[in-house]
């Protein structure tokens, strides 16, 4: 078990500019989430997927970031024209499920500083 | 929309006394979670409370989950300068299995 492996650590772009970040959960869990934590804030849902399939989006979740989940492995997270408002740490977790519900493990996370 | 709150957000406490963390909640929930988080870190699962009365500990740390109250608490007994760090709880809605909802987090200071 290599845990949740999330790529890059840190991210720094210029506004406008489109940023993509890679997710690999731990290999037997099914479940994918994304979550985005500002400074002294809890993370806040953004998607989650179980296998290739996005099951829900948050509202915070605008027209210009989109996640996907091809093979039901690896996930990335796309967010385009981004805005200073954009600058957070994003997080990825995975869990299994199962009977009963498993805690969602967490990534190390990109931290995203939009100029 | 759930709303978790957790008081008090900023705690300091000297080394071996004890304190208390408590987290409320907005709607029914059955499940309720309990994350470690160090500085520039990722959040650690602590506990997983599945129903009403449930209590775990673990070192100096124990957990509890009340139902009908919709509150959980996170003691801590005799604290030590490890224990610094940031602790949030969260819930689910149970409908909609692994979508969280997290408190602000307490951040705890121990201090010799």
């Amino acid at each position: 078990d290599t845990g949740v492996s999330q790529n890059p650590r840190h991210k720094i772009t210029k506004r406008g500019q489109n940023v993509t970040f890679r997710c690999d959960p731990i290999s037997e869990h099914n479940r994918l989430y994304w979550y985005r934590q500002t400074l002294g804030q809890g993370p806040e849902f953004l998607t989650y997927f179980q296998n290739e399939a996005q099951l829900e989006k948050s509202r915070l979740l605008s027209d210009r970031f989109s996640a996907e989940r091809p093979k039901g492995s690896f996930s990335t997270l796309e967010i385009q024209r981004t805005e200073q408002g954009d600058s957070a740490m994003y997080l990825c977790a995975s869990s299994l499920a199962a009977r009963g519900q498993s805690p969602l493990h967490f990534g190390n996370g990109t931290r995203l500083t939009v100029t | 929309e759930l709303k978790v709150e957790q008081n008090p957000l900023f705690l300091s406490m000297q080394e071996g006394k004890n304190y208390t963390i408590y987290c409320n909640y907005s709607t029914t929930s059955d499940r309720l979670y309990w994350y470690r988080q160090d500085p520039g870190k990722s959040l650690e699962s602590l506990f997983v409370l599945l129903s009403n009365g449930a209590v775990k500990q673990e070192g100096r740390l124990m957990a509890s989950l009340d139902t009908k109250a919709r509150l959980s608490t996170l003691h801590i007994t005799a604290a030590v300068h490890d224990l610094s760090a940031t602790y949030f709880c969260a819930v689910d809605r149970g409908s909609t299995l692994g979508r969280l909802y997290f408190g602000r987090g307490t951040q705890l200071t121990v201090w010799p």
